[in-house]
């Protein structure tokens, strides 16, 4: 597995303002992902972020709400850009591990609660 | 659109008893399936994942697939109050293999 942190674990911010999450992991890794999970939801992909490259969206999410920066092979942002009440969420960040049978796992950081008034 | 289905219970158990979590995919090529649990406030974490068809047994957890069902499940033997916890099956196929379809979820509650 992996160790990954997020930062801010959690946030209260007025509509319209931006807020920015880091996720951090602690060995390098290909794949990470940005996914939110809204109030009683399950998880949705909003996109991939790509090391050294624009990060890949899902349908329904576009790079000016949701733009995502990925530096290095251990860091990754997102932006949640404008805010309104429907924003608010769960968001989380994931990276995919190899195992030993060629497979991939993915592991999940302990996720950012952003609340929109 | 590719679908995972769970019931979204609650399942309720007694301490001690079985609990079976069921999952249905609708993408007949999806490759690799996950069972996670998320506690309330918590982010999921991952406690089976199974590839071929059969059983997987891990401690006291044991996942089952069958492709040609497009069925996946989750045994708890011996259920804790503990393992009270939603418990989310994911799917993955040969199209974006890395890309995990979430299903909605199951919430299951042990009764002490």
């Amino acid at each position: 597995s992996a160790v990954i942190s997020q930062k801010p674990s959690r946030d209260i911010c007025q509509r319209g303002t931006s807020l920015t999450i880091q996720c951090q992991v602690d060995s390098q890794v290909t794949m990470m992902f940005w996914y939110r999970q809204q109030p009683g939801q399950s998880l949705t992909l909003i996109a991939t972020a790509n090391q050294g490259s624009e990060a890949t969206y899902e349908s329904g999410f576009v790079i000016d709400k949701f733009p995502i920066s990925r530096p290095n092979l251990t860091f990754s942002t997102l932006t949640v850009s404008n805010m309104s009440p429907e924003d608010s969420s769960i968001y989380l960040c994931s990276v995919e591990v190899g195992t030993s049978g060629s497979y991939n796992e993915q592991f999940f950081g302990p996720g950012t609660r952003l609340t929109v008034l | 659109q590719k679908e995972v289905e769970q019931n979204s219970g609650p399942l309720s158990v007694p301490e001690g008893a079985i609990a079976s979590l069921n999952c249905t995919y609708s993408d007949r090529v999806s490759q690799s399936f996950f069972w996670y649990r998320q506690y309330s406030g918590k982010s999921p974490e991952l406690i089976m994942s199974i590839y071929s068809n059969g059983d997987k047994e891990d401690g006291r957890f044991t996942a089952q697939l069958n492709k040609a069902s497009q069925y996946v499940s989750l045994l708890i033997r011996d259920s804790q109050p503990s393992d009270s916890a939603t418990y989310l099956c994911a799917v993955s196929g040969m199209d974006s293999s890395y890309k995990l379809i979430f299903g909605s979820g199951t919430r299951l509650l042990v009764r002490p």
